[in-house]
């Protein structure tokens, strides 16, 4: 199973870009790159995911290298509500969607 | 609304009882799953369930046991032989093939005293 690495924790300026990387340079031809974030004593929320090519929705954007073995989430506009804990995840397996959860990035934005 | 709903929010037992955490979805989907969360930590698998009437073990399951009955309920009980079972357990759902997301429920906070 592929795992991920990502720094412990960012700081980042309301409205400005947040750019999260993360390293996944075992992950395997079917696997996709998941991220969701957690803010404090809540359940995770699922952000985007993509296989291969990059992604965009009206959350963030996920740019895949093209060797598939790094991704950066970015959050454009970054708000105070965007404070959370943000997990890289890459799936576990072709047929389910068993995820496995690191520890994340701490994302802090401030005013 | 649809979503997953997780109930009680906070739980307190004590030590030597077996307790059973509800975790409900209308949202149609195959697949549940359970996760146990320590503070400062990621999610950690228990247990899932791809299809009614079948579940596997997740990374965690020991001193854990769970049924599906329904397509819409998935709950957990947390029994005696757990030895650590003050946690944050969450519940999840989706379609069930890869590629889409988990939808997660708040989340029980269990306390065993």
């Amino acid at each position: 199973d592929a795992k991920t690495t990502q720094p412990p924790s960012m700081d980042c300026a309301e409205g400005r870009a947040a750019n999260l990387p993360c390293n996944h340079s075992t992950i395997s031809g079917n696997e996709y790159v998941y991220w969701y974030r957690q803010i404090h004593s809540q359940g995770p929320q699922y952000i985007i995911h993509g296989l291969k090519n990059n992604e965009t929705n009206e959350m963030a954007s996920l740019i895949i290298t093209e060797d598939r073995k790094s991704s950066t989430l970015i959050l454009p506009h970054a708000t105070l509500r965007d404070t959370a804990v943000y997990y890289c995840i890459v799936s576990r397996s072709y047929n389910t969607d068993k995820l496995i959860f690191g520890t994340g990035t701490r994302l802090q934005v401030f005013p | 609304d649809g979503g997953i709903t997780q109930s009680p929010k906070y739980l307190f037992r004590k030590e030597g009882q077996n307790v059973t955490l509800s975790c409900e979805q209308n949202l149609n989907h195959d697949a549940m799953y359970w996760y146990r969360q320590d503070p400062g930590q990621g999610l950690r698998l228990i247990y899932y369930s791809q299809i009614v009437n079948d579940f596997q073990k997740g990374d965690i399951a020991e001193g854990y046991s769970v049924s599906r009955e329904k397509k819409e309920s998935f709950p957990l009980t947390v029994t005696s032989a757990q030895k650590n079972p003050t946690a944050f357990y969450l519940c999840a759902s989706s379609i069930g093939q890869a590629g889409n997301e988990q939808f997660f429920g708040p989340g029980t906070r269990l306390t065993v005293l």
